[in-house]
């Protein structure tokens, strides 16, 4: 069946150091992948989309990559600060170009001041 | 610009009590998605509407869910009757196109069924 796996233990790293967070799939080519953060007590803010034929994206200090050999995104914080302390989810569209994302558990950020 | 509300943000019901969320999209969204979080477990998509149309409803559980959208504004989630597995986190997205692009969510509501 098809899955998605994020690393299900947090995170935890000092400030000024590059976060990396994986998403590894399975049995599935999807067209694009997602990755939001989640807040506590708050609905998923989308942060970056990579499509099938893209390798890497970058948003200010985000970088997203996108593996479709390894079936595998890397998403990186560089110079993390402890306002990015928070949930990382990664989403993919496995439902046959519908368009509806699927999403992973989430993996739990903490940046340490 | 407002982002998209939700309402209530909590509910505690009984089994067999009926249960309806609200959603107000961003203003001009005509794609409009509901998705659910049950504890411990990832976020898995309910329905889509385009406008007032059922666009995909393959994701939700049982014909006791029901969803609206009368208008092609706001869009209603009835629970009835509501079960003990129902409880869970309930999120509407809203955007503006299809096609993978970014989806706007709400707070969610949090639905406890005792």
């Amino acid at each position: 069946s098809q899955k998605i796996e994020q690393n299900s233990e947090a995170l935890n790293i000092q400030e000024g150091k590059t976060a990396t967070l994986t998403c590894n799939y399975t049995n599935y080519s999807p067209a694009y992948l997602q990755w939001y953060r989640q807040d506590p007590g708050r609905g998923p803010v989308f942060l970056l989309l990579i499509r099938e034929n893209e390798k890497e994206k970058r948003k200010e200090r985000l970088k997203v990559t996108f593996d479709t050999t390894l079936k595998q995104s890397l998403f990186h914080i560089t110079a993390s600060q402890p306002a990015d302390s928070a949930t990382y989810l990664c989403a993919l569209d496995m439902s046959g170009g519908s368009y509806i994302p699927t999403f992973g558990r989430g993996t739990s950020l903490i940046v340490h001041p | 610009e407002a982002g998209v509300t939700q309402f209530p943000s909590h509910s505690v019901i009984e089994k067999g009590q009926t249960v309806t969320l609200r959603c107000d999209p961003i203003s001009g969204h005509d794609n409009l998605y509901w998705y659910r979080r049950v504890m411990g477990k990832e976020i898995k998509f309910l329905l889509h509407f385009v406008k007032e149309s059922k666009q995909d409803e393959s994701g939700m559980p049982n014909n006791r869910f029901l969803a609206e959208r009368t208008g092609g504004t706001y869009s209603t989630l009835k629970v009835q009757p509501a079960e003990l597995e129902d409880s869970g986190v309930y999120f509407c997205a809203s955007s503006q196109d299809y096609g993978g692009n970014e989806q706007y969510f709400g707070p969610g509501t949090r639905l406890t069924v005792t």
